[in-house]
């Protein structure tokens, strides 16, 4: 399966600040989402990365406040925006190829000061 | 809208016995079933994909069924060890091509030597 590595690891940061994760696929794969697990809860999907237009949010999640891009096949970012505590999640890139099961990144673990 | 249900929410057993692991969701209109494992610090590690037309899957001292009619499933260890102290998470698919997953909390098992 794919090697998936994001990027920062974990980080600590501001309130009113932004952070901009990173997830690299060693390989060429059809879709990429973002999701978030807030502590103690459950995975969340937050979106679909799509190569080359827009991403497709799940309710609940909009664009201004979680920004993806996905220039190629292999790379995509989260931005979470104009932090707060809320916010304090761990954020996880995930990867499918057509009718394959999904594959996980290790996530980012992110708290808000 | 679905919600996926595991219990316990933590469960702790000696090395060698046998256990199973609980999954429910409250709509049957699922494509498929998938069990991972998260390790801490860690993302999610895929261990068994059920298809929405089988039954169970297999693989090693894992064993998982499906009851779509009654929107259960079921995660059986055989012998269990300590490496198989994790947290396992049920994710139901509720859509293809881009496949959504709906997760549940969780189940955190350690396995005492």
């Amino acid at each position: 399966s794919a090697v998936i590595s994001q990027k920062p690891s974990r980080d600590i940061c501001q309130r009113g600040t932004s952070l901009t994760i990173q997830c690299q696929v060693d390989s060429q794969v059809t879709m990429m989402f973002w999701y978030r697990q807030q502590p103690g809860q459950s995975l969340t999907l937050i979106a679909t990365a799509n190569q080359g237009s827009e991403a497709t949010y799940e309710s609940g999640f909009v664009i201004d406040k979680f920004p993806i891009s996905r220039p190629n096949l292999t790379f995509s970012t989260l931005t979470v925006s104009n932090m707060s505590p809320e916010d304090s999640s761990i954020y996880l890139c995930s990867v499918q190829d057509f009718n394959q099961p999904q594959h996980f990144g290790d996530g980012t673990r992110l708290s808000i000061l | 809208k679905q919600e996926v249900t595991q219990i316990p929410a933590a469960l702790s057993v000696p090395e060698g016995e046998n256990l199973v692991l609980n999954c429910s969701f409250t709509d049957s209109a699922i494509y498929n079933l998938q069990w991972f494992r998260q390790d801490p610090g860690k993302g999610l590690t895929s261990l068994l994909l059920i298809q929405s037309s089988q039954r169970e899957q297999t693989s090693g001292r894992l064993n998982a069924s499906l009851d779509k009619s009654s929107g259960r499933s079921t995660l059986y260890i055989a012998a269990s060890q300590p490496g198989d102290s994790a947290t396992y998470l049920c994710a139901v698919i509720v859509r293809q091509g881009a496949q959504k997953l709906v997760f549940g909390q969780g189940t955190r098992l350690t396995i005492n030597p």
